[in-house]
């Protein structure tokens, strides 16, 4: 079952703090986040493991609940290369392989 | 290393037509994807493969079909394309941990 994602968009200044939420309704193993830039395809940013393991992005962090099912984005003093839509991506306990995507959060800094 | 590469870039098919998504990725990578992408929609789940011989449906396989006979490739067949195929489509493939996405193809069926 896809994810949620909030918010659906955010509109930033240069410096300030942003958060995207994702949400599932199903017990995960994994939460990947993505950032995909208009016309270009997604580039991987972070993976965060059920257990509390995370690899991915020095700049940008991440948390993960998994009693609660929901992982949530932190970008902090953001950039303008950060403008772009992020997808999180779930992967279920039963470890199937399958990566399901939310519908994204569109994300723009302005200067 | 040209990781995952996707052709053609750019496709128009009339009604009833069929045609074949190629994808390949010299990584080296048993795990591999396709996604189909619609404005606002985010990315849905065509068809993956685990390795060479093995593939399973995703979120929505209607339309389309797929084979894995190398490691190296995975091409997607629709066989008969209708209006709601129109999309742009992105292969990708997962090593240990990421999934790297090829460049997209973008698909007009009219």
């Amino acid at each position: 079952q896809q994810p949620v994602q909030s918010p659906q968009a955010v509109i930033l200044r240069e410096g300030e703090d942003a958060v995207i939420n994702c949400s599932s309704s199903k017990a995960l193993y994994s939460v990947h986040w993505y950032r995909q830039k208009h016309g270009e395809a997604p580039i991987f940013l972070m993976i965060l493991l059920k257990g509390g393991e995370q690899k991915g992005h020095d700049k940008i962090s991440a948390s993960f609940n998994e009693k609660k099912q929901q992982s949530s984005l932190y970008l902090t003093a953001s950039q303008l290369s950060y403008s772009g839509t992020y997808f999180c991506g779930t992967e279920s306990p039963h470890r199937d392989d399958k990566i399901i995507f939310g519908k994204g959060t569109r994300l723009h800094i302005l200067p | 290393n040209a990781g995952v590469t996707q052709t053609p870039k750019f496709r128009i098919l009339k009604i009833g037509q069929s045609m074949t998504l190629q994808c390949a990725q010299d990584m080296n990578h048993n795990y591999m994807y396709w996604y189909r992408q619609d404005p606002g929609m985010g990315l849905k789940l065509i068809y993956y493969s685990v390795g060479a011989g093995i593939t399973d449906k995703g979120e929505v396989p209607n339309g389309y079909n797929v084979s894995r006979s190398t490691t190296e490739d995975f091409p997607l067949r629709l066989e008969l394309a209708a209006p709601s195929q129109t999309s742009v489509y992105f292969c990708a493939s997962k090593g240990e941990v990421a999934q790297y996405f090829g460049p997209g193809t973008r698909l007009l069926v009219l």
